[in-house]
């Protein structure tokens, strides 16, 4: 069993739909917990940290499920520059893993 | 700043053969790391610093050497490569920790082994 899990995808919707990506974790001892962004043969680059509250930034909202051991990634109102490949990365000291991604299309 | 530079970026080499791939960042964080990605996988750390002459292995180190010489670079070493080395090869770097705070990453490395 991966230690981060995603569903890969792709999710193909159409601009100003909301999607919803999610992410299971197998270390329970996991400390930090992240969404990261891949355009397609670019680098990641941080999206946004996820907090056992809840948070957002704009239409993207993160949130932890530390009793299920789950990571959630919402986006309302997509815009086309909203695709992308969505990495879920959980850490454990030095360690971060990551999530195989999941692609998202979003079309006009 | 350029932030996280790696060279060079695109690479063929044949089985048996070695090369070094480079990074150096100019944000002077003390952590730096270096990951493979393959299709379907994520990103798998290979090796990482926490400081000049400090380094350890991650989850996928056989076949790879690293050195940290100076807070700017390090380089990953390939010492006999093999068709499974084929990946795209990131360097990292973050100012708080491997586990803590924002990673910056390089563009990549596409590496071929023949």
């Amino acid at each position: 069993r991966k230690e981060v899990e995603q569903d890969p995808g792709p999710f193909n919707v159409p601009e100003g739909a909301t999607v919803a990506f999610n992410c299971t974790y197998s270390n329970s001892a996991s400390q930090s917990f992240f969404w990261y962004r891949q355009d397609c043969r670019k680098e990641p680059k941080l999206l946004m940290s996820v907090y056992s509250s809840g948070n957002e930034d704009g239409r993207f909202t993160a949130q932890l499920n530390r009793a299920s051991q789950y990571i959630s990634l919402l986006i309302r109102d997509s815009k086309l520059s909203d695709s992308a490949t969505y990495l879920c990365v959980v850490t454990y000291g030095n360690d971060m893993r990551f999530g195989a991604g999941t692609r998202l299309t979003v079309k006009p | 700043n350029a932030g996280v530079t790696q060279t060079p970026k695109f690479q063929v080499l044949k089985t048996g053969q070695s090369m070094t791939l480079q990074c150096a960042q100019d944000m002077n964080h003390e952590y730096m790391s270096w990951y493979r990605q393959d299709p379907g996988m994520g990103l798998r750390l290979i090796h990482y610093s926490v400081g000049a002459g400090i380094t350890d292995q991650g989850e996928v180190p056989n076949g790879y050497n690293v050195s940290r010489s100076t807070t700017e670079d390090f380089p990953l070493r390939l010492l006999s490569a093999a068709p499974s080395q084929t990946s795209v090869y990131f360097c990292a770097s973050n100012a708080q920790g491997g586990g803590l705070g924002e990673q910056y990453f390089g563009p990549g490395t596409r590496l071929t082994v023949t």
